[in-house]
């Protein structure tokens, strides 16, 4: 059975602070790893993970994949109060198919 | 502008009755899919659909039907036998056989009364 899990499932940081959010995975057919946000409706799309060690960098945030160890880690520095969502990882197969993490649920207080 | 659009926001559904969500793309997407999100939760993926006329089973498809007429459209439909529907239901869409992440509505929220 196909399973994702993220950790920790729920973080509480000040401003300023830099946290990492993690997702495992034990999937058949893998081909490549998305990050998410969610804040209220629907998740906004931050990252395609595809190649293993290849860090990907949008502003603040950071992210890479081990497909030997079968992780990923998503890093955001000097966090905002913007930077509170839920942040969901899946992992996408050759089938088209695509399942998500149980989120990480991160909060942060100025 | 090109997007999903999911209809309606907010449902309610008496006990024994049927209900179906609508979903709508512009986005010329061959795939779409269903997931749940439950208070706290991630998403949980119901059905799935890479082309018109054909569907497979998400991991929680039981009292769920789908059908996919048409490449536009990918209704849901939350039978009687869903003892726990209430729950957000989220629909996206992705363009298949290319490295491109999916694209989301903006949910419906269903609640039992």
């Amino acid at each position: 059975e196909d399973k994702v899990v993220q950790s920790p499932l729920s973080l509480v940081v000040h401003e300023g602070d830099t946290v990492t959010l993690n997702c495992s995975y034990e999937v058949t057919n893998f081909r490549s790893l998305l990050w998410y946000k969610q804040e209220k409706k629907a998740p906004t799309f931050l990252f395609m993970l595809t190649s293993s060690g290849i860090e990907k960098k949008s502003g603040r945030l950071s992210s890479i994949l081990d497909k030997k160890e079968l992780f990923s880690i998503l890093n955001i520095t000097a966090t905002q109060t913007g930077d509170s969502a839920v942040y969901l990882c899946a992992p996408t197969f050759y089938t088209d198919k695509l399942i998500f993490g149980t989120g990480t649920r991160l909060q942060v207080f100025p | 502008d090109g997007g999903i659009t999911q209809s309606p926001k907010y449902l309610f559904r008496k006990e024994g009755q049927n209900v179906t969500l609508s979903c709508e793309q512009n986005l010329n997407h061959d795939a779409m899919y269903w997931y749940r999100q439950d208070p706290g939760q991630g998403l949980r993926l119901i059905y799935y659909s890479q082309i018109v006329n054909d569907f497979q089973k998400g991991d929680i498809a039981e009292g769920y039907s789908v059908s996919r007429e048409k490449k536009e459209s990918f209704p849901l439909t939350v039978t009687s036998a869903q003892k726990n529907p209430t729950a957000f239901y989220l629909c996206a869409s992705r363009r298949t056989g290319s490295e491109q992440p999916q694209h989301f509505g903006d949910g419906t929220r269903l609640s039992i009364l």
